[in-house]
This record gives structure tokens, sequence and C-alpha cells, in this order.
């Protein structure tokens, strides 16, 4: 099956710092999400990007298909950023094949005051 | 319009019991998928239901089962539990079955005693 790796593995911060977190897979991807889980567990949808570059306040996300990898941007961090950053891809897609999420192991991000 | 919702948020049984979930998707959701997370193994693909069909299957044994109804909403079901069912169980929906975001509720943290 289709391999996810994010670096870095963790990461330190102070508020302020701006940051960048890598996703890289292992074959083409329909579909590509970034996702932060809170403290509770709740996965929280921060972008939707198959290729291309989205931006969201703070965050902007890219994701360059052809070579394989994206990148989610954190500027300006803050201290509710915490949490952990998945990475999560879903290839080999069709109409009837229906649809499976192959998460990364994930970026935990720890900003302190 | 309300997020996907699980019940119940925590859950606490014992070896050898059965336990059901529950999943109400976004309104409009078709497809339901169902997520198991735990610290070794991190966030792994369980199955996924379009309009009353399991479309996909992840690779857990078969006390693992789930149903979706006419509603759309979704329940799964772990037979004869297992101290290493003990996990956070994520539920998401989507539009269709794919080219489309997956959206997660709080999930449910299951402890087997």
């Amino acid at each position: 099956g289709i391999q996810v790796e994010q670096s870095p593995p963790d990461l330190i911060l102070q508020e302020g710092a701006n940051s960048t977190l890598r996703c890289n897979f292992s074959d083409s991807v329909n579909n590509l999400q970034w996702f932060h889980q809170n403290p509770w567990g709740q996965l929280i949808n921060l972008f939707y990007i198959p290729s291309g570059t989205k931006q969201n306040g703070r965050l902007s996300a890219t994701t360059v298909a052809t070579e394989r990898y994206s990148l989610l941007y954190i500027s300006s961090s803050q201290t509710t950023d915490s949490g952990v950053y998945f990475c999560a891809v879903e290839h080999g897609l069709g109409e009837t094949s229906g649809s499976r999420l192959t998460f990364g192991e994930g970026t935990q991000l720890t900003v302190n005051p | 319009k309300a997020g996907v919702t699980q019940t119940p948020r925590y859950l606490i049984k014992t070896r050898g019991q059965q336990v059901t979930l529950s999943c109400s998707p976004i309104s409009g959701h078709r497809s339901v998928s169902w997520y198991q997370q735990t610290p070794g193994q991190g966030l792994q693909f369980l199955f996924e239901y379009f309009s009353e069909t399991q479309r996909n299957k992840g690779n857990f044994p078969g006390r693992f089962s789930g149903r979706q109804f006419s509603n759309s909403r979704s329940e799964m079901n772990v037979s004869t539990l297992e101290l290493g069912d003990s996990a956070l169980y994520l539920c998401a929906s989507r539009r269709s079955s794919y080219n489309s975001p997956l959206h997660f509720g709080n999930g449910t943290r299951l402890t087997v005693t």
C-alpha cells in the first residue's frame, strides 16, 4: 500500500515563530488532507489539497503532486496551535472502489508561551 | 450545519463483551467511514459505507463489523472484546465516495479492562 511519511516527528516552538511540516507519499494520490488533532482527540480538517496551494489565515499548504510531497506552513504560531498534525492521502479511487485514507504518523507540535 | 456526531464519547467494557458505537454524519453526506487510533498503530482504516453498502474494508478481524442505515447513520460493532481493542474510534463522513474532504467526529474512547 501507499506509504506516508511526516517530518519532523516532534517540533517545539516559541509563540510567534513560523514552522513548516512536511508530508512525503510514495504513490500518486487523488486526495490529500491535513488535520489537526486537538487534545480531546478530534481531528479538525485544515486543508483538502490534492494539488496546488491554499491559505487559511495563518496556515497555508502546498501539494506538489508530481514530486509526491505536501507542506503545511504555520506562521506566527500560538499556544492554541499545539497538538498533532496529520497528513492523510487516498489513491486509486474510483466510483466503485470506495474511500480509504492512509495517515502519516503525525507531527507533535508544542508552542510555548 | 451540525458536524459528525458520535455516541457515546466514552465507554468502559470488560474483555469478552461486545460494544456498539454510533455515528451520525453531516446532513447530505452519504459516505461514512470508521478509523481506529491507538498509540502503537496510529490511525488505521476500518471500513467505509456508502448508500448502505460496505465499499471498502481495512485489515481488521471479523469481530469488527459495521452497517449503515437508509438515513446514512452508521454503527460499528466489536464483539468478544480484547484488551488491544482499547482505542479512540473515529467516524468520518463525506459528500460522495471520493474527491471530497472527510470530516471527522469527536470520537468514542473505548477502554477494555
